[in-house]
């Protein structure tokens, strides 16, 4: 059993198109993130989320929207895709702050042309 | 503004020998910083925490030390093995709730 899974593992769209990233784990975490990691490797965060509530949201574009329906799931979801969009995402999952580390997912590759 | 810095050149050894990567950060004071471990086309896997507290840690060939006077983190790996061989990122963590990654060591172990 994965135990952060994220889909779709590849995205390939055009620009302007709205897409959809989903992200369940089964730890039992009460703490979800989403982290973006561009070419140069960096790894930014995102978005968190605690027991569905937005904890951090970093400065990203109002065209990145995160929904957590419950505290399994957190979804991410960007309108009115840029080329500069494209990138590795990585959603997460930890206990409360994160002291036993934090889970990754394997990743979703986006790539806007 | 905070920052971290990981030995941006890749850091190629021998196997058996002792890998170290250094992680500085400045204008942070983090309650703990953790390592992880990226292979190609995966997520990071934790690894350790330190916390600031603490010296030193150890968990099997790891070893990962927490200067927070000096700002910086030690990882090593002992007795090497190529199956060591990925991308080390270290993470502190600060009192705003953010795990904040560095840009990460490519690490390379040669038979």
């Amino acid at each position: 059993d994965t135990a952060v899974s994220q889909t779709p593992k590849y995205l390939v769209t055009q620009m302007g198109n709205d897409k959809s990233i989903k992200c369940e784990q089964n730890l039992g975490h009460d703490t979800m993130y989403w982290y973006k990691q561009d070419s140069k490797k960096f790894l930014k965060i995102m978005f968190s989320y605690n027991n569905k509530e937005l904890i951090i949201n970093e400065t990203v574009p109002n065209r990145f929207s995160p929904k957590s329906p419950d505290k399994a799931h957190l979804n991410l979801h960007i309108n009115s895709l840029e080329l500069g969009d494209s990138a590795v995402y990585f959603c997460a999952s930890s206990q409360a702050e994160g002291a036993r580390g934090y889970t990754f997912g394997s990743g979703t590759r986006l790539t806007v042309v | 503004s905070q920052k971290i810095e990981q030995n941006s050149e890749a850091l190629n050894i021998q196997e058996g020998k002792t890998a170290t990567l250094t992680c500085n950060y400045t204008n942070y004071s983090p309650a703990y910083l953790q390592w992880y471990r990226q292979d190609p086309g995966r997520g990071p896997v934790f690894l350790l925490l330190i916390r600031e507290n603490e010296k030193e840690k150890r968990k099997e060939r790891l070893k990962v030390t927490f200067d927070t006077t000096l700002k910086q983190s030690l990882f090593h790996i002992t007795a090497s093995q190529p199956a060591d061989s990925a991308t080390y990122l270290c993470a502190p963590y600060n009192q705003g709730g953010k795990l904040i990654f560095g840009q990460g060591t490519e690490l390379s172990v040669k038979p």
